[in-house]
C-alpha cells in the first residue's frame, strides 16, 4: 500500500512568490492533518480535514496560508506571498477512525520550504 | 484539555547503555498513547502505541513502553543503544475527540 505522498520535497523560492504544496493520503483516510515543523516551533499543527471539510483551521498562521481537499485523494497547501519566516518542513498525515482504528497518524516525507 | 510533557529535549547516551525518555500526559478520559520516531530528512513514523490492554507495549527496534496509569506516564525505553537509534523521539496522546497532541518531542544522540 502507497503511504502518504508529498510533493514537491524540496522547494526554493524567493520571497514574495505563491508556493503550493501538494498532498495526497492514504486511500481510504477521512481525516487529513497539514503540520509545520521548524527548529524554533517543533511541531505544529496548521489545519486538519475530515471527509474533505475542514474541520479546525486555528493552527494557520495568517491570511497567506490557505489549504483546499477538493476530493478524498488530494490536499493543497498554499502560501501566498511568500515569506523567509515560513521556511520550514511541512507535513502531510492521514488517519481514519473507522472501524475502532486508534487513529494512528501516517505521515508523508516531508516537503522542505526555503524561501530566500 | 490533554498535553503531553516530554523531560529533556536532547537526550545522548553511549552505544550499549540503556536509552529512557520520558512522556507524561494529561487526559480527561482514558487515552490512547503513542511514540514517534523522525530520522533525519524524514516523516515521523509510528514506533509503538498503548491502546487498550497489556501495560507494556513492545514497538519496533526492540524498544517499548509501559503504561502508568497512577503516574500518567508512558515512558519509552531500549535495553541497549546503538548507534541507528539517534533521532528525534515524540509522544503522543489521543483522546479520540480531537487530533493527536504531540509532546515538544526528545532528540536522543548515541555516542560510540
Amino acid at each position: 500500500d502507497a503511504g502518504v505522498i508529498q510533493s514537491p520535497r524540496h522547494e526554493v523560492t524567493e520571497m514574495g512568490q505563491e508556493v503550493t504544496l501538494r498532498c495526497k493520503p492514504i486511500s481510504g483516510h477521512d481525516y487529513l492533518f497539514w503540520y509545520r515543523q521548524t527548529m524554533m516551533r517543533g511541531l505544529e499543527l496548521l489545519i486538519y480535514f475530515n471527509n474533505n471539510v475542514p474541520i479546525d483551521d486555528s493552527g494557520m498562521p495568517e491570511d497567506r496560508f490557505s489549504a483546499k481537499m477538493p476530493n478524498a485523494s488530494f490536499s493543497t497547501l498554499k502560501i501566498q506571498p511568500s515569506e523567509p519566516r515560513d521556511s520550514a518542513v511541512y507535513f502531510c498525515a492521514s488517519t481514519t477512525r473507522d472501524r475502532g482504528d486508534t487513529g494512528e497518524l501516517f505521515f508523508g516525507e516531508g516537503s522542505r520550504l526555503t524561501v530566500l | 484539555a490533554q498535553s503531553v510533557t516530554q523531560l529533556g529535549s536532547h537526550v545522548s547516551v553511549s552505544e550499549g547503555a540503556l536509552v529512557l525518555l520520558r512522556c507524561n500526559y494529561s487526559s480527561s478520559v482514558p487515552p490512547y498513547l503513542f511514540w514517534y520516531v523522525q530520522y533525519p530528512n524524514q516523516g515521523l513514523q509510528l514506533l509503538l502505541k498503548y491502546t487498550t490492554g497489556a501495560t507494556l507495549v513492545k514497538g519496533i527496534n526492540g524498544f517499548e513502553a509501559e503504561f502508568k496509569k497512577s503516574e500518567t506516564s508512558f515512558h519509552l525505553t531500549k535495553p541497549s543503544a546503538h548507534m541507528s537509534d539517534a533521532a528525534e523521539y515524540f509522544c503522543a496522546v489521543d483522546s479520540g475527540n480531537t487530533p493527536l497532541v504531540f509532546g515538544k518531542g526528545t532528540r536522543l544522540s548515541v555516542i560510540a
